[in-house]
């Protein structure tokens, strides 16, 4: 079945406290990303990948890293977690040919 | 500043009725556009893509795109209370690939 993973679905942790969120793909996909959605302010995109080794910002990448060592994995890193940073977290993956984006199935962090 | 626009809802329509879901854009570069439905708690769901001017058919999904008028909509016949969720309208632009999305329209489908 072609899908897209995230683990872990919820995560609880406190200010500092290094995470990361990790996201995987079985549909041989190029294009990753990572968003954010926060009530009112929508989806938006925080970093994205068009290949291996190939990972640049999108709107809202401050306080987060990424990393791109195989095609099929693009975790989220958050060296140092804070308030601000509570919200729901998607990683999706993007089809080549038609560019449909497909969503994992989210990650709930709550920053203390 | 690229931007998408939708009607902010709530959006409430009695089970059997048309729901008609509203988008514009400000992108003139933008390619192709896309509807996702969300249910609450839940990640979205792709469910019409349109690529060029006119209209897409897909059940009883209908998706709307106008570029001169940078207008995008999704029309629901025979709506469900099952189809009660969030739209989220996007659209695609650049060689990044970048989606944007807009904040969503939350629809209510009355029983």
């Amino acid at each position: 079945e072609a899908q897209v993973t995230q683990n872990p679905r919820y995560l609880i942790t406190v200010t500092g406290k290094k995470l990361t969120v990790t996201c995987s793909q079985n549909m041989n996909h190029e294009y990753m990303s990572w968003y954010r959605q926060d009530p009112g302010l929508g989806l938006r995109q925080i970093y994205y990948s068009m290949n291996v080794e190939v990972t640049d910002k999108g709107d809202v990448p401050e306080g987060y890293k990424v990393s791109r060592k195989e095609k099929r994995n693009f975790p989220l890193i958050l060296e140092s977690p804070s308030p601000n940073q509570t919200s729901l977290y998607f990683c999706a993956s993007t089809s080549g040919q038609y560019n449909e984006q497909f969503f994992g199935p989210g990650t709930r962090l709550t920053v203390l | 500043q690229k931007e998408v626009e939708q009607n902010s809802g709530p959006l409430s329509v009695p089970e059997g009725a048309i729901a008609s879901l509203n988008c514009t854009y400000s992108d003139r570069g933008s390619q192709s556009f896309f509807w996702y439905r969300q249910y609450s708690g839940k990640s979205p769901e792709l469910i019409m893509s349109i690529y060029s001017n006119g209209d897409k058919e897909d059940g009883r999904f209908t998706a709307q795109l106008n570029k001169a008028s940078q207008y995008v909509s999704l029309l629901i016949r025979d709506s469900q209370p099952s189809d009660s969720a969030t739209y989220l309208c996007a659209g695609l632009s650049g060689s990044a690939r970048q989606l944007t999305f807009g904040s969503g329209t939350q629809l209510t489908v009355l029983p």
